[in-house]
């Protein structure tokens, strides 16, 4: 079993829709929960980073982590085709060692 | 400022031979970690390095993987006697000085191997 679990989709969805993403992990000692997104060809970028339970919100984009659940989610409001790309999930464990998911490839149809 | 820059973009061997890969962090940062993306897979960690001392190296490949990341001069990632299963990309990414809890890693742009 992997240690995070993530459907790769293909995702599909027209422009303007709510788009949500999700990871689930098995090990609770993870602290740290990290959304990255991947342009085709480019190294990964930060989103949004959370620690413990609840919500955070940039902009469009609302990261939310479920410690009990080991659940985490990514929501993306009113998608613009510029958000088609691949958004991982990573997390810490111990001394600063992301552990990625695999990845979903999300594409925002005009 | 820039950002955490990695060379060869690109590189191809044939079976056997030795690549090497470089990283060069962003200015202020002196850890560097190494990850592999194998096609349709998410990153992997590989090791981690502060100036001179290897911290982590468990996803690390026990033979022909080596890391170092010297006090002067970009990070290395040799890979020696490269086999087809080695293709893959290979990211770069650095923080500032530890601090307790979190800090960000910023990734540089890959460089994708292919062996021949």
């Amino acid at each position: 079993q992997k240690e995070v679990e993530q459907d790769p989709g293909p995702l599909s969805v027209p422009e303007g829709a709510i788009v949500s993403l999700n990871c689930t992990y098995s090990n609770s000692a993870f602290q740290y929960f990290m959304w990255y997104r991947q342009y085709s060809r480019k190294g990964p970028e930060l989103l949004m980073y959370t620690y413990s339970s609840g919500n955070k919100e940039d902009g469009r984009f609302t990261a939310q982590v479920d410690k009990s659940s080991k659940y985490i989610s990514l929501f993306i409001r009113d998608s613009q085709p510029s958000d088609s790309a691949t958004y991982l999930c990573a997390m810490y464990q111990g001394a600063q060692k992301l552990v990625f998911g695999q990845g979903t490839r999300l594409t925002i149809n005009p | 400022n820039a950002g955490v820059m990695q060379n060869p973009r690109h590189l191809v061997r044939r079976r056997g031979q030795e690549a090497r890969l470089r990283c060069s962090p962003m200015k202020g940062h002196s850890h560097v970690y190494w990850y592999r993306q194998l096609p349709e897979e998410g990153l992997k960690f590989m090791v981690y390095l502060q100036k001179e001392n290897i911290i982590d190296e468990s996803g690390m490949p026990k033979e022909r993987f080596s890391a170092e990341f010297p006090k002067e001069g970009p990070s290395i990632l040799r890979i020696q006697q490269v086999v087809r299963g080695d293709s893959a990309a290979y990211f770069c990414a650095s923080s500032p000085q530890g601090v307790a809890g979190y800090n960000e890693q910023f990734f540089g742009p890959g460089t994708r191997l292919t062996v021949l």
